[in-house]
């Protein structure tokens, strides 16, 4: 079975601060990772997502994740913290081998940026 | 209007009353997800529908019942729930469920209802 596991249920940073969000996954399979932000009463939209390709993903809004099979981790990062980044953020983990492969996600990460 | 939109978008009902929710798709998908967003919890698959069949139910009580007329709407018919229930409710689509992208494929979500049970 596939697991997510997010380090830290609230994270704090200042603006212009780097930003690390962590998640660690399980799986038995090279698993397919995503990273899905959440702003306050919106649904979820996709920043990036490892699909076997090369291990350092880039999203959008200048956040990027590397893929560390070693470590079994997908950190989520960004260089350079800014206001418009404080919201909540989902790490999923999928099978991309077996079609009936949900996504599972993650509890969740807060993000607060401070000014 | 443009991506996944859900109406409506609060909803607090009694225990007894019957309501519905909606979820449209302007996207051109074939698969259509309902997901339940509770607080400190991971979000839970509810239903999957690929091509208006639903391929998924994931043990999902009956007081829930989705109907899915097109491959553009889905609805999540609610009845005599309890406040356990109470959430946010998130529609997705993506391309398709069960093609060679399976899950995979990037899902789109919709703003969510947010139900409260009382």
């Amino acid at each position: 079975a596939q697991s997510v596991t997010q380090l830290g249920s609230h994270v704090s940073v200042s603006e212009g601060a780097l930003v690390l969000l962590r998640c660690n996954y399980s799986s038995s399979v090279p698993p397919y990772l995503f990273w899905y932000v959440q702003y306050p009463n919106q649904g979820l939209q996709l920043l990036l997502k490892y699909t076997s390709a090369a291990t350092l993903v880039k999203g959008i809004n200048g956040f990027e994740a590397e893929f560390k099979k070693s470590e079994t981790s997908f950190h989520l990062t960004k260089p350079s913290a800014h206001m418009s980044d404080a919201a909540e953020y989902f790490c999923a983990v999928s099978d991309p081998y077996n079609q009936g492969g949900k996504l599972i996600f993650g509890q969740g990460t807060e993000l607060s940026v401070k000014p | 209007e443009t991506g996944v939109t859900q109406t409506p978008r609060h909803l607090v009902m009694g225990m007894t009353n019957k309501k519905s929710l909606k979820c449209e798709q302007h996207l051109g998908h074939n698969a259509m997800y309902w997901y339940k967003q509770s607080a400190k919890k991971p979000l839970e698959l509810m239903f999957v529908y690929n091509f208006k069949e639903q391929t998924e139910n994931n043990s999902v009580p009956s007081r829930f019942s989705p109907e899915c007329p097109n491959i553009s709407h889905l609805f999540l018919q609610l009845h005599t729930l309890q406040p356990e229930d109470s959430a946010l409710y998130l529609c997705a689509s993506s391309q398709d469920s069960r093609g060679s992208g399976g899950y995979t494929d990037t899902q789109y979500f919709g703003p969510g209802t947010r139900l409260t049970v009382l």
